[in-house]
């Protein structure tokens, strides 16, 4: 199992959508709707804000929403505010395969 | 509310073992599973492992099956991680955290990923 493909990188504006991508492979994000993302500010613990690809948890702003399309997931933050400036993790289970894997994350710059 | 509260860090000498808690509150402890997911220091996430608190059932990442071993205490609703055989690498920060079992197949339940509620981290070092 190869660890899910993040870019390194986006940055935006305040105001603007943007776009995260997450690649796996048909074992995992192909096969499953178990994708979730989580962000992360610097010294604090990862939160979940997407889950089974398109899920929001309580409290979750409607502003992050995650769709996917074949191995590839897909993270968007519209009206992009100060406080996104984050990393962001995509994940995906294995299912019955019982693995979990995480990309390597992406940093998003709010301009 | 749901709360996942860990032990505290931990210095360790290469070779030895760590053994981290994870005390969980504010909900039903046997209908969730845990996993635990550590992150070296400027690193991503790396998921270790899950336990099935109703059953025990454990699945381990490839990169630690033989080294690690994931247990729960339903009694006093805690869920422990020890790592064994340590090296400078296995420096990080671990975390405990909530898995819903959003996927369960045929009475069994399988890690989904959908990590609602995290602990707060425990740092384990490990230097000579």
């Amino acid at each position: 199992q190869s660890a899910l493909t993040q870019p390194d990188s986006v940055s935006g504006s305040p105001g603007q959508s943007i776009t995260l991508s997450c690649t796996g492979s048909s074992s995992d994000v192909g096969s499953y709707n178990l994708v979730s993302w989580f962000q992360q500010h610097p010294g604090k613990g990862p939160k979940l804000m997407i889950y089974e690809v398109t899920k929001r948890p309580s409290g979750v702003s409607d502003r992050f929403s995650g769709s996917k399309s074949g191995n590839t997931a897909s993270l968007t933050i519209s009206g992009l505010q100060a406080e996104d400036e984050a990393d962001y993790y995509c994940c995906s289970s294995g299912g019955r395969r019982s693995f979990v894997l995480f990309g390597g994350g992406t940093k998003l710059t709010v301009l | 509310q749901v709360q996942l509260v860990q032990s505290g860090p931990e210095v360790k000498k290469p070779g030895a073992s760590v053994k981290v808690s994870c005390k969980a509150s504010g909900y039903d402890f046997s209908t969730y599973g845990i996993s635990w997911v550590r992150q070296a220091p400027g690193q991503g996430l790396d998921w270790m492992g899950w336990i099935g608190v109703y059953d025990g059932h454990t699945d381990y990442a490839q990169n630690f099956q033989g080294r690690v071993t994931m247990t729960t205490d339903t009694s006093t609703t805690t869920a422990y991680m020890e790592l064994r055989n340590l090296t400078s690498d296995d420096t990080a920060v671990y975390y405990c955290a909530r898995d819903p079992n959003l996927y369960c197949s045929a009475g069994t339940c399988y890690p989904s990923g959908a990590f609602d509620y995290w602990g707060q981290g425990t740092l384990v070092t490990v230097s000579s």
